[in-house]
C-alpha cells in the first residue's frame, strides 16, 4: 500500500542554523506533496507545498524540493528560530479510488535552542 | 474567513460508550476528511465526505462512521469505545476538487480520552 517514510524523527538545531528533513514516498502517481508544521495543542497548518510538476519552491525561510525519480522530497529551513520548534509533517496525495487522499510521514520534531 | 472549526475541543468518555464529534468546514469548502493522531501512528485517514456522500475510507473498523449535512459540516461517531480510540481526532477541509491536488486545512482536533 501508499507509505511516506519521514526521516529524522528528531532534529535539534542551534538557532540561525540549517534544518533539513527528508521524505520518500512509494506512490509514483503522487502529485502533491504538503508540509505541516504542528505546535503542541494545535492543529498542523500548512506551511509549504509543491506539485509534481515544479522540482523546488521557495518562500523565504522555508524551501521545498522534489525528485520524482527518486520519489524524494525534503523541506529547508534557513536561519531557524526558536518559534520554528514544532512537530513538521510531510504528506503525499495518493489517487485511492479515483479520489485522493493525504498520506502522512510520522513527523519530525524540531527543537531550535536559542 | 473563518478556519475549521471542532467541537467539542476536550472529552473523556468510558469503555464500551459511544461519541460524536462535529467539524465546521471553511466557507465554501465541500470536502471534508477526518484523521486519528496518536503518538504510535501518527496521522491516520479515517474517512472524508464530500457533498454528503462518503467517497474515500481508510483502514478502520465499522464502529467508526460519519456523515455530512448539506451545508457542508460533517460529525463523526465512534460506537463502543476502546482504550485504544483515545487520540486527537483532527477533520480538515477543502474546495473538493476531484482531480486538484487539494490543500486541506486542518482544525485545532478533538482530544478524546477513553477511560
Amino acid at each position: 500500500g501508499e507509505n511516506v517514510e519521514q526521516h529524522p524523527s528528531t532534529l535539534s538545531v542551534q538557532e540561525g542554523d540549517s534544518a533539513v528533513i527528508k521524505c520518500t514516498y512509494s506512490d509514483s502517481a503522487s502529485n502533491y506533496f504538503p508540509w505541516y508544521k504542528q505546535e503542541l495543542g494545535k492543529g498542523p497548518q500548512l506551511i509549504i507545498d509543491i506539485r509534481s510538476n515544479v522540482g523546488e519552491k521557495k518562500d523565504q525561510r522555508i524551501a521545498v524540493t522534489l525528485n520524482k525519480t527518486a520519489k524524494h522530497f525534503s523541506l529547508h529551513i534557513t536561519e531557524t528560530q526558536p518559534e520554528d520548534s514544532a512537530v513538521y509533517f510531510c504528506a503525499a496525495s495518493i489517487v485511492d479510488t479515483g479520489f485522493q487522499k493525504l498520506v502522512f510521514g510520522t513527523g519530525t520534531r524540531l527543537l531550535v535552542s536559542p | 474567513k473563518a478556519g475549521v472549526t471542532q467541537t467539542p475541543r476536550y472529552l473523556i468518555k468510558t469503555r464500551g460508550q459511544q461519541v460524536t464529534l462535529s467539524c465546521s468546514p471553511i466557507s465554501g469548502h465541500r470536502s471534508v476528511s477526518w484523521y486519528q493522531q496518536t503518538p504510535g501512528q501518527g496521522l491516520q485517514f479515517l474517512f472524508e465526505y464530500f457533498s454528503e456522500t462518503q467517497r474515500n475510507k481508510g483502514n478502520f473498523p465499522g464502529r467508526f462512521s460519519g456523515r455530512q449535512f448539506s451545508n457542508s459540516r460533517s460529525e463523526m461517531n465512534v460506537s463502543t469505545l476502546e482504550l485504544g480510540d483515545s487520540a486527537l481526532y483532527l477533520c480538515a477541509s477543502s474546495p473538493g476538487d476531484r482531480f486538484g491536488g487539494e490543500t486541506q486545512y486542518f482544525g485545532p482536533g478533538t482530544r478524546l480520552l477513553v477511560l
